[in-house]
């Protein structure tokens, strides 16, 4: 069955530091992978997803992620953190032509000044 | 492009009362997503549909929960009759039916049920 583990319940970081957010997925073909974030009361908001091709992705707000399969994993970086970035963050795997995505349960990020 | 739009924001109610929640997708978009968020379980999608066919209802959690496309532009989930436990945020997504999927969430519901 796809699972998205996200190990880090909650991250804390300085601002101006770098930020690594790690995502494990399990799933018997090649994914589609996804980050999302959420701030408080919206909704889920796309950062960047990975396809195929290149596996450095690039997104929004300076994020990036890297497609690793042979760790199975999407972690997620960026290396200057803003105040504005503390929100909670989530990874999804989805496949084939459907749409439907399975989520991680978030790492909630929280930038100290 | 006004996006995912859902009303209302927050609903209140009384268990055992009737909630229905709404979704107006992005246009153009052939696949449509109800999804739970809850602290203890996360994300969960309850059902989707292409085309406004029910395609997977197996996230429903019980046959209190009903959902309907009666057309492209709209959708409804409702609770009949709703519970504490029904008590989560539930957000609506649309996504282009072909290609790989794309989800554009709309800001959610937040029920409450008392």
């Amino acid at each position: 069955a796809q699972s998205v583990t996200q190990p880090d319940i909650h991250i804390t970081v300085s601002e101006g530091a770098s930020l690594e957010l790690r995502c494990n997925y399990s799933y018997g073909a090649t994914p589609y992978l996804f980050w999302y974030v959420q701030s408080p009361g919206q909704g889920l908001q796309l950062l960047l997803k990975y396809f195929s091709g290149d596996t450095l992705v690039q997104g929004i707000k300076g994020f990036e992620a890297e497609f690793k399969r042979s760790q199975s994993s999407f972690n997620l970086r960026k290396p200057s953190v803003h105040w504005s970035d503390a929100a909670e963050y989530f990874c999804a795997v989805g496949a084939g032509s459907q749409g439907n995505l399975i989520f991680g349960k978030g790492t909630k990020l929280s930038v100290k000044p | 492009d006004a996006g995912v739009i859902q009303s209302p924001r927050h609903e209140v109610t009384e268990m055992g009362q009737e909630v229905t929640l709404r979704c107006k997708p992005i246009s153009g978009h052939n696949s449509l997503f109800w999804y739970r968020q809850t602290m203890m379980r996360g994300l969960e999608l309850l059902i989707y549909f292409n085309n406004n066919v029910p395609i997977d209802d197996s996230g429903m959690p019980e046959d209190r929960f009903s959902a309907k496309m009666p057309n492209a532009s709209f959708s409804t989930l409702k609770i009949q009759p709703s519970e504490p436990r029904d008590s989560a945020v539930y957000f609506c997504a649309s996504s282009p039916i072909t290609g790989p999927p794309a989800l554009h969430f709309g800001n959610g519901t937040r029920l409450t049920v008392t």
